[in-house]
C-alpha cells in the first residue's frame, strides 16, 4: 500500500483530457513538500514530467500541467496522443517517515 | 550530455549480496544527490534510499535499513548501491536517479538506464 494513492488506471480518446489524482496526507503533500510526477514507459528509465507541483523541464510539452491543493495533487494531460500511454507515477516526500514516497502508478490507456 | 550508466544485469542466489554501480557524466558530480528507486515485476517504483555526492550523507528508506549501503566516488563519478541478504523479493530493475537543483525536495531530473537484478537459486 502507497502513502501516495493514486487510480490504478485511466484511460481517454485521441484528442481528450485526462487527470491523475494523487492523494496524500498531513505528512507529505499537506505539510507542503512538493509532488513530482513522472512517466515511464516499461523497458526504460522513468522520465521527469513535472517538477515543484507545476513546473515542466525543458522539452516537456505544455499538453502536460500539474496542481496541488492541500494534501492532493493532479496531472492533467490535453490533447491526447498514442504516445502518452504509459505509466505515471507521483513523487513527494514524507516528513514521518523522513524520506521520499511515490504514488502506486495510474497506467494511462488511450483508446 | 548529462546522463548516468549503470552496471550490467545481475542474477544472484538467496542470501547474497548485489552491488550496483552508477557512472555519472556531464555535470558536477558533487553538486548533486543521487537516489536509489526500484521496480519489482508488475509493481511500482520504489524508493530506496538518497545519497550525497558532496559528502557521502545518506538517508535510507526504513525498509532497507540495515540491509542497503549506498557509496560514491568522486575520484571516478560513481555511485554505487549494495544491498544484502538478498530474497527473490529483491528481483527488481534498479535505477540509480540524479536529485535536481535547487532547494527543497527536487524531483529526479536524470535518470540511469536501469540494472535487472534477479534473485534466483
Amino acid at each position: 500500500q502507497s502513502v501516495l494513492t493514486q487510480p490504478p488506471s485511466v484511460s481517454g480518446a485521441p484528442g481528450q483530457r485526462v487527470t491523475i489524482s494523487c492523494t496524500g496526507s498531513s505528512s507529505n503533500i499537506g505539510a507542503g513538500y512538493d509532488v513530482h510526477w513522472y512517466q515511464h514507459l516499461p523497458g526504460t528509465a522513468p522520465k521527469l514530467l513535472i517538477s515543484g507541483n507545476s513546473n515542466r523541464p525543458s522539452g516537456v510539452p505544455d499538453r502536460f500541467s500539474g496542481s496541488k491543493s492541500g494534501t492532493s495533487a493532479s496531472l492533467a494531460i490535453t490533447g491526447l496522443q498514442a504516445e502518452d500511454e504509459a505509466d505515471y507515477y507521483c513523487q513527494s516526500y514524507d516528513g514521518s517517515l523522513s524520506g521520499r514516497v511515490f504514488g502506486g502508478g495510474t497506467k494511462l490507456t488511450v483508446l | 550530455q548529462v546522463q548516468l550508466v549503470q552496471s550490467g544485469a545481475e542474477v544472484k542466489k538467496p542470501g547474497a549480496s548485489v552491488k550496483v554501480s552508477c557512472k555519472a557524466s556531464g555535470y558536477s558530480f558533487s553538486s548533486y544527490g543521487l537516489c536509489w528507486v526500484r521496480q519489482a515485476p508488475g509493481q511500482g517504483l520504489e524508493w530506496m534510499g538518497w545519497i550525497s555526492a558532496y559528502n557521502g550523507d545518506t538517508n535510507y528508506a526504513q525498509k532497507f535499513q540495515g540491509r542497503v549501503t549506498m557509496t560514491t566516488d568522486t575520484s571516478t563519478t560513481t555511485a554505487y548501491m549494495e544491498l544484502r541478504s538478498l530474497t527473490s523479493d529483491d528481483t527488481a530493475v534498479y535505477f540509480c536517479a540524479r536529485v535536481g537543483g535547487g532547494g527543497g525536495m527536487p524531483g529526479l531530473d536524470v535518470w540511469g538506464q536501469g540494472t535487472t537484478v534477479t534473485v534466483s537459486s
